[in-house]
């Protein structure tokens, strides 16, 4: 089946542009996550949605980022005013999240948007 | 503070060498323990869950091991496809919805 879908795959800005990212999810997967990934750093969480709930924005590193899903599909993660130090890969992933099942907390990823800021 | 460890950084073998990668963390109450595959220019790739202390998973060449404090990732018999950084991962039962990722070993299996 299709896997997660990100795009676009590369972007390029200017500093102070603001930026688009989408993330296309596995069909039926609740969960969806947003991650940062510097060059030689771990994935860093920036957000996190379940469902219907209110999201969990505890990693977005300041107001200058946003994001928002439609239900349990398609999301959108949001930079304004774009810095030279948010150039990283953005990294979607997407679970099925169904309390009980034991494999339910695996995170599926899409191949990732790589911003770079100029 | 939950935290993540993973080490080597890089390394390399000659195929056929085994070996193991080790991932240290500190977290409050394991939820899980994730590992990924990562190619360059690709998003991670699911590769096993451990849950509990003494649990144990294989793939192919690959098999997972967890301890209270540490897990192994141990690679019999290496091929070049194997070449790729390997990320370990925990979600623990005090940090709500966040998984804390290491920042992953790189590992290059030479023909």
């Amino acid at each position: 089946g299709a896997g997660v879908s990100q795009s676009p795959s590369n972007k390029v800005t200017e500093k102070g542009k603001d930026v688009e990212l989408r993330c296309d999810p596995i069909s039926g997967h609740t969960a969806l996550y947003w991650y940062r990934q510097r060059l030689g750093q771990g994935l860093e969480f920036l957000i996190y949605f379940q469902g219907n709930s209110a999201p969990d924005k505890s990693g977005l590193p300041s107001d200058r980022f946003s994001a928002e899903r439609t239900g349990e599909s398609v999301s959108t993660l949001t930079i304004q005013r774009t810095q030279q130090e948010d150039s990283a890969v953005y990294l979607c992933a997407s679970s099925p999240s169904t309390p009980g099942l034991a494999s339910s907390y695996e995170q599926y990823f899409g191949p990732g948007t790589r911003l770079t800021v100029t | 503070e939950d935290q993540v460890t993973q080490s080597p950084e890089a390394l390399r073998l000659q195929e056929g060498e085994s070996s193991s990668l080790n991932c240290s963390y500190t977290v409050s109450g394991l939820r899980g323990l994730f590992w990924y595959r990562q190619d360059p220019g690709k998003g991670p790739e699911f590769l096993f869950t451990l849950y509990s202390a003494g649990e144990e998973k294989e793939k192919e060449r690959l098999k997972a091991t967890l301890t209270k404090k540490e897990s192994f990732l141990h690679i019999t018999a290496p091929k070049p496809e194997d070449s790729a950084t390997y990320l370990c991962a925990v979600q623990g039962a005090n940090t709500g919805n966040q998984f804390y990722f290491g920042t992953g070993t790189s590992l290059t299996v030479i023909p």
